[in-house]
C-alpha cells in the first residue's frame, strides 16, 4: 500500500512569489491535515479536512494561505505571496476517522521543505 | 485548547541505558496518545500509540505508560541503541481527530 505522497520535496523561491504543494492520501482515509513544521519543533496544524470540507483551519493565515481538497481526496496548499518566516517543512497527513469515535493513526508524508530567500 | 508540554527537550544516554520523556496534556476530553519518531530530514514515524482506556503498552524495548488523573503520558525505550538517535514527539487527540504536538525531544545515543 502506498504511503502518504507529497511533492515537490523541495522548494526555494523568492520572497513574495506564490508556491503550492500537493498531497495525495492514503487511499480509503477521509482526514488529511497540513501542518508546519519549523526546525527544531513539532509540527503545527495548519488545516484538517473532513473528505472535502476544511473542518479546522483555525491556525491558517488567511491572509496568505489558501487550501483546497475538491473531490475529497488529493489537495493542494497555497502560499501568496511567501514570505521569509514561510520557510519551514511543510507535511501533509492522512488518517480514517469516524465521527465522534475513536481516532485512528495518523500517517505523515515526507514533506516538503520549502525555503524563501 | 490543548496544550501539550514535552520534556526534556534534550537527552543524552549511553547506550544500553534507558530513557524516559514525559509529556503533559491539559484536555480531559483527550483519548489518544501517540509517539512518533522523526530522523533527520525524514517523515515523522508511529512508534508506539496508547488509548485512554489502557494503562500501559509495550512493544519490544518501546513502552507507554498514561496517567489520566494526572494528565501525564510517558515514553519508555530500554537497551537503547544508537540507531535509537532521533528526535521524538508526543501528540494527543481527541475523538474529534484534532492532534496537538509536544515540542520534541532530541535523543543521542552515545556507544
Amino acid at each position: 500500500e502506498a504511503g502518504v505522497v507529497q511533492s515537490p520535496r523541495y522548494k526555494i523561491i523568492e520572497k513574495k512569489q506564490p508556491v503550492a504543494f500537493w498531497c495525495n492520501p492514503i487511499s480509503g482515509h477521509n482526514t488529511l491535515y497540513w501542518y508546519r513544521q519549523n526546525l527544531g519543533q513539532g509540527p503545527e496544524l495548519l488545516i484538517r479536512y473532513e473528505n472535502e470540507e476544511a473542518v479546522d483551519d483555525s491556525q491558517l493565515p488567511k491572509d496568505r494561505f489558501s487550501a483546497e481538497r475538491l473531490k475529497g481526496v488529493d489537495s493542494t496548499l497555497k502560499i501568496q505571496p511567501a514570505e521569509l518566516g514561510d520557510s519551514a517543512v511543510y507535511l501533509c497527513a492522512s488518517s480514517l476517522h469516524r465521527l465522534a469515535e475513536r481516532t485512528d493513526t495518523q500517517y505523515f508524508g515526507p514533506g516538503t521543505r520549502l525555503t524563501v530567500l | 485548547g490543548e496544550n501539550v508540554e514535552q520534556h526534556p527537550s534534550t537527552l543524552s544516554v549511553q547506550e544500553g541505558d534507558s530513557a524516559v520523556i514525559k509529556c503533559t496534556y491539559s484536555d480531559s476530553a483527550s483519548n489518544y496518545f501517540p509517539w512518533y519518531k522523526q530522523e533527520l530530514g525524514k517523515r515523522p514515524q508511529l512508534i508506539i500509540d496508547i488509548r485512554s482506556n489502557v494503562g500501559e503498552k509495550k512493544d519490544q524495548r518501546i513502552a507507554v505508560t498514561l496517567n489520566k488523573t494526572a494528565k501525564h503520558f510517558s515514553l519508555h525505550i530500554t537497551e537503547t541503541q544508537p540507531e535509537d538517535s532521533a528526535v521524538y514527539f508526543c501528540a494527543v487527540s481527541d475523538s474529534w481527530g484534532k492532534f496537538q504536538f509536544g515540542a520534541g525531544t532530541q535523543v543521542v545515543v552515545t556507544p
